[in-house]
């Protein structure tokens, strides 16, 4: 079945230091990817979306590519903030509508 | 336009009771989506209710039910709670189309705690 495997955490930065966050996916077919953002106490937030190859997704100095060769769509930003600490998931969406998501990776920035 | 709600915010129950949990979805929508997210864990899928049916269910015993209403909003209700049923209840709801790939949009969730 659909599976999502990304970069065990936590992952700790300082302001300023660029991001990269790793996400790979097995599925059959061409599914849409997401990155989802969980600050603490919250539900889910959509952060960026492709839907096909080659596709960029791009959101608050946010990016991810779809790559279809190597089945990935990492996330990357160059510079953080404070305020970018937070749970990240990347997740894939097949043709049956359901979400399947990584398991989170923590991202905390300090000052 | 008003996004996706839930209630209640946390809910506290022993083992052996039965839970409802409750979902408004976003006004336009005909979707709803129930996960479970254990702590440190990703969501993980339920079941899908679209138009009043069950749209697909994830690997969760029957314990686990749910509706959707005419209105779209809907209920998932848990059964004989169990310690591990501990979780945080995530709905999205989502308008499908044909085409699939459709944009899912969170509530804050229920914050289930099982004693």
């Amino acid at each position: 079945g659909n599976s999502v495997t990304q970069m065990e955490g936590p992952v700790t930065l300082s302001e300023e230091a660029f991001l990269t966050i790793n996400c790979t996916y097995t599925a059959t077919g061409y599914p849409s990817l997401f990155w989802y953002v969980q600050y603490p106490g919250e539900g889910l937030q959509l952060l960026l979306k492709a839907t096909k190859a080659d596709d960029k997704g791009s959101n608050k100095g946010f990016e991810a590519t779809y790559r279809k060769e190597t089945t990935s769509f990492h996330l990357e930003k160059g510079s953080v903030q404070v305020s970018d600490s937070a749970v990240y998931f990347c997740a894939l969406q097949g043709g049956s509508e359901k979400l399947v998501f990584g398991k989170g990776t923590k991202l905390t920035v300090n000052p | 336009e008003t996004g996706v709600t839930q209630s209640p915010t946390h809910l506290i129950k022993t083992r052996g009771q039965q839970v409802t949990l409750r979902c408004s979805s976003q006004s336009g929508h005909n979707t709803v989506s129930w996960y479970q997210q254990a702590l440190g864990q990703g969501p993980q899928f339920i079941f899908q209710y679209y138009r009043e049916e069950e749209n697909g269910r994830g690997n969760f015993p029957p314990r686990f039910s749910g509706l959707q209403f005419p209105n779209y909003s809907s209920e998932l209700n848990v059964n004989a709670l169990e310690l591990d049923d501990s979780a945080l209840y995530l709905c999205a709801s989502s308008y499908t189309t044909s085409g699939g790939g459709n944009e899912q949009f969170f509530g804050p969730g229920t914050r289930l705690t099982v004693l």
